[in-house]
């Protein structure tokens, strides 16, 4: 597997479920991210980490909650979801350097569709 | 912080016309000014960045302007075609990292 996985494709859950978003990233980058797309207000970023660490919290709801174990692996775990959250949930990846960040390209994955009932 | 807005939200061409996408955004530190193409039920891809040291920057029928003092930039393709239908992102930003996107322009080109 190449380039940014994500996990599942599809999701589909009640309000009162705890679930969680896998990415993988396979092209040894630094820096990950998850966006939100939605109808209303396209390619949302919502959490950034550099080197495993948070550096980025756009002002997301508590009931997302961000973890990033290692540099190619990134999780976005749910819980009492409302109906507004569903949308397209993008994980991205780019080279960063430590202390700074240089100028690169964002490697986006499939994305997980999330319906929220 | 940084607001992008992005004009048209949509855009219908004549294959073999051009298309220009505009973008403004507020934050005058921005330096990186990536376009990204999202083809249906695919995932965003950059076509083309520029720095805020180069006013324009060209590859193959694509080009982006930018005028700094304006605080704005914008997408030139020429000679469409079909396969250039998709939904173009401007972004901005100050690192690279924390890309803040605009609202997204629907093309399509009609052959």
């Amino acid at each position: 597997e190449t380039g940014v996985t994500q996990t599942p494709r599809h999701l589909v859950m009640g309000m009162t479920n705890k679930k969680s978003l896998k990415c993988e990233q396979h092209l040894g980058h630094n820096a990950m991210y998850w966006y939100k797309q939605s109808a209303k207000k396209p390619l949302e970023l919502m959490f950034v980490y550099s080197l495993e660490e948070r550096v980025e919290n756009n002002s997301v709801p508590s009931r997302f909650s961000p973890e990033c174990p290692n540099s190619s692996h990134l999780f976005l775990h749910l819980h009492t979801l409302q109906p507004e959250d569903s949308a397209l949930y993008l994980c991205a990846s780019s080279q960063g350097v430590s202390g700074g960040f240089s100028l690169y390209e964002q490697y986006f994955g499939p994305g997980t569709r999330l319906t929220v009932t | 912080g940084e607001n992008v807005e992005q004009h048209p939200s949509t855009l219908s061409v004549q294959e073999g016309d051009s298309a220009v996408i505009k973008c403004t955004y507020s934050d005058s530190a921005s330096n990186y000014f990536p376009w990204y193409k999202q083809e249906l039920g695919k995932r965003p891809q950059l076509i083309i960045d520029i720095r805020s040291n180069v006013g324009e920057k060209k590859d193959q029928r694509i080009a982006v302007t930018l005028n700094k003092t304006a605080k704005h930039f914008s997408l030139h393709i020429t000679e469409t075609q079909p396969e250039d239908s998709a939904v173009y992102f401007c972004a901005a930003s100050i690192d690279a990292d924390k890309l803040i996107f605009g609202t997204g322009t629907r093309l399509q080109v009609f052959p």
